[in-house]
């Protein structure tokens, strides 16, 4: 399937501080998808992105598809300790067989 | 309520043992998923169907078999050739393959013993 790297594994930050992971492609995708796990829960879709430069905001969160549909981040603005959990990102080519990047997971310290 | 369910929530297998994870959807989707997460690797692809009667093989299929006899169901038999099982197993359904909104059921988490 298509290959994917997402980084950071980890990430530690204080409440209130900014967070952002990143979606890495060699080729061009035909969508990225974003989902959030909380511990010991299952992955919950939290939007797809389609066009070429796309930008989209959910309250705290933005997500960004490249210009060139290879890469895309999510960024949260003063994280709370309810964002803690894994954010992965789910892509697909032209086959439309998705991979899923190996996540980032955000601790949170109040 | 629609969703997707599976069962059992945990489940042990002994050695040389063939296990089934069952999955279950009244979404009406056509198109469902078996991944497999252990910690720090993410979800892998075991198997998908894109339709009833169908299915292809995902990046990890080795030991695991599956069928889609029904739209609503996709079981997924772990063989006693699946040498490292132990994992939580997460099963998904979409509208169609990849293009829409994968929605996850609660997982299975199976203990070799």
């Amino acid at each position: 399937g298509q290959q994917v790297m997402q980084i950071p594994q980890y990430q530690h930050v204080q409440e209130g501080e900014d967070f952002t992971t990143y979606c890495n492609s060699s080729t061009t995708l035909s969508n990225i998808q974003w989902y959030k796990q909380r511990p010991g829960g299952h992955p919950v879709f939290l939007i797809q992105l389609v066009k070429s430069g796309e930008v989209k905001k959910q309250k705290r969160l933005t997500f960004q598809f490249g210009e060139a549909k290879k890469n895309s981040s999510l960024h949260i603005t003063a994280t709370q300790t309810t964002d803690v959990g894994t954010y992965f990102c789910a892509v697909s080519g032209g086959s439309y067989i998705p991979t899923f990047g190996r996540g980032t997971s955000l601790i949170v310290h109040p | 309520d629609g969703g997707i369910t599976q069962s059992p929530k945990y489940l042990f297998r002994k050695e040389g043992q063939n296990v089934t994870l069952s999955c279950e959807q009244n979404l009406n989707h056509d198109a469902m998923y078996w991944y497999r997460q252990d910690p720090g690797q993410g979800l892998r692809l075991i198997y998908y169907s894109q339709i009833v009667n169908d299915f292809q093989k995902g990046d990890i299929a080795e030991g695991y078999s599956v069928s889609r006899e029904k739209k609503e169901s996709f079981p997924l038999t772990v063989t006693s050739a699946q040498k490292n099982p132990t994992a939580f197993y997460l099963c998904a359904s979409s509208m169609v393959l990849a293009r829409e909104t994968q929605y996850f059921g609660p997982g299975t988490r199976l203990l070799v013993l």
